[in-house]
């Protein structure tokens, strides 16, 4: 199976301000086939259900606003968040996508500082 | 829009039986690939399985295979999970989500979920 590992467990960010989240996978989940990584980032705000807003590793989900960005490639990847507003506090999760079993990180918190 | 809406949760002692349930609409439910995942405290995230969209393909986590079967009902708009030999550690809120293909292992629509509960 691949190991999803998140990095901070928890961060608090300033309003307007940067937040980057890492992951890192135990195995590469770029596909030599496509050229695609296949890793995903979801939201998971308090009390909600999970929530896509990344694919294929920086392809937003529709209706995701555009501070969102995924980035990286290969084994080490950001979800960076550029400016950081009050609807943004949740949880993050990556998730990679290249084959089953699914697996996901163990999850970032983003609060407000 | 879209709506996956689950059911049939509840306590159920170890051993036990339980089926889940998850009403789609919104969409053709019969064009895609839909999961069954699971969250606890205690192993967060955790996907469980995978049916494609004619049931051709299924797969199932090794922490569930063997005990739990996946089923979908595409002139019903509806998947299942008939979940047996219930274990304390299956305690966990479970969603299904829509894959973004027929055969997609990426989750882009999560319903509410339902709480599983496992105990004596």
């Amino acid at each position: 199976d691949i190991v999803m590992t998140q990095s901070p467990d928890s961060l608090a960010v300033s309003l307007g301000e940067r937040a980057t989240i890492n992951c890192k996978s135990s195995q590469s989940v770029l596909s030599s086939a496509d050229n695609r990584n296949y890793l995903a980032w979801i939201q998971q705000r308090p009390g909600q259900p999970p929530k896509l807003l990344i694919h294929w590793a920086s392809i937003r989900e529709s209706g995701v606003p555009d501070r969102f960005t995924g980035s990286g490639s290969g084994t080490d990847f950001t979800l960076t968040i550029s400016s950081l507003q009050a609807e943004d506090v949740a949880v993050y999760y990556c998730q990679q996508h290249y084959g089953a079993p699914l697996t996901f990180g163990g999850g970032t918190r983003v609060e407000i500082k | 829009e879209v709506q996956l809406v689950e059911s049939g949760g509840g306590l159920v002692q170890p051993g036990r039986s339980l089926r889940l349930s998850c009403a789609a609409s919104g969409f053709t439910f019969g064009d895609y690939a839909m999961h069954w995942v699971r969250q606890s405290p205690e192993k967060g995230l955790e996907w469980v399985s995978l049916i494609n969209w004619n049931s051709s393909r299924i797969l199932y986590a090794d922490s569930v295979k063997g005990r739990f079967t996946i089923s979908r009902d595409n002139a019903k708009n509806s998947l299942y999970l008939q979940m047996n030999s219930l274990r304390p550690e299956d305690t966990a809120i479970y969603f299904c989500a829509k894959g973004s293909g027929s055969g997609s292992y990426i989750l882009n629509f999560w319903g509410q979920g339902t709480l599983v509960t496992v105990s004596s």
